[in-house]
């Protein structure tokens, strides 16, 4: 079956850096994506890692481990508008053009 | 209009009610998708395009007239289908991320 572990919930400060870990067992896998959420609106793309590494994009970055199966999503200089959930996801068939497998999100909240 | 648009945004039916949800890509896009976002729960699929999935109750039903465009058809729903229902489409161009783009949804509350 396909399984995405993410945790449900993180607190963080303003101004810290946090790190949000997914781990992953699907039966295939074709790249691994990172969504914001913020509630009420629709999931907004922030990183695609296919290959190990790291790749930074201003305040946020995505690590990828194939071999672990795990990822994480860094932001640093947190704001309170980073306050939202944040969606692992991966594609498991080979093909491009495929629907995600999502994970339950986990819920961040930036406090003062 | 620009990105993924989704009508109605909020929806209240009855459970012997039809009602349809629309949504349209103004993305150039090649493929749509339906997800079902609960509580609790992770977005899950619900169709690519107008492909049938046998995981989904026959209630739902997708239809794809054409690349831009994209319905769910509700038939006799239950209570436990109130859930925001999330239109998303991508590129498909070979390599590269095609990432999906998602529209606000419609929030489906069944009485």
């Amino acid at each position: 079956g396909q399984n995405i572990d993410q945790p449900t919930e993180m607190t963080a400060t303003e101004g810290a850096i946090v790190q949000i870990n997914c781990t992953y067992q699907t039966s295939g896998f074709n790249g691994l994506f990172w969504y914001q959420q913020h509630a009420g609106e629709a999931p907004t793309f922030l990183s695609y890692n296919v290959l190990d590494g790291l790749e930074e994009k201003g305040r946020f970055s995505s690590f990828l481990s194939r071999s672990k199966g795990y990822s994480y999503l860094l932001l640093k200089e947190l704001q309170m508008k980073d306050s939202a959930s944040y969606l692992c996801a991966v594609r498991d068939r080979p093909s491009g053009n495929t629907p995600l497998v999502f994970g339950k999100g986990t819920r961040l909240s930036v406090i003062a | 209009e620009t990105g993924v648009t989704q009508t109605p945004r909020h929806l209240v039916m009855g459970m012997t009610n039809k009602k349809s949800l629309k949504c349209e890509q103004h993305l150039g896009h090649n493929a749509m998708y339906w997800y079902k976002q609960s509580a609790k729960k992770p977005l899950e699929l619900m169709f690519e395009e107008q492909t049938e999935n046998n995981s989904v109750p026959s209630r739902f039903s997708p239809e794809c007239p054409n690349s831009s465009h994209l319905f769910l058809h509700l038939h006799t729903l239950q209570p436990e289908d109130s859930a925001l229902y999330l239109c998303a489409s991508s590129r498909g161009a070979a390599g590269g991320p095609n990432e999906q783009f998602f529209g606000p949804g419609t929030r489906l509350t069944v009485l």
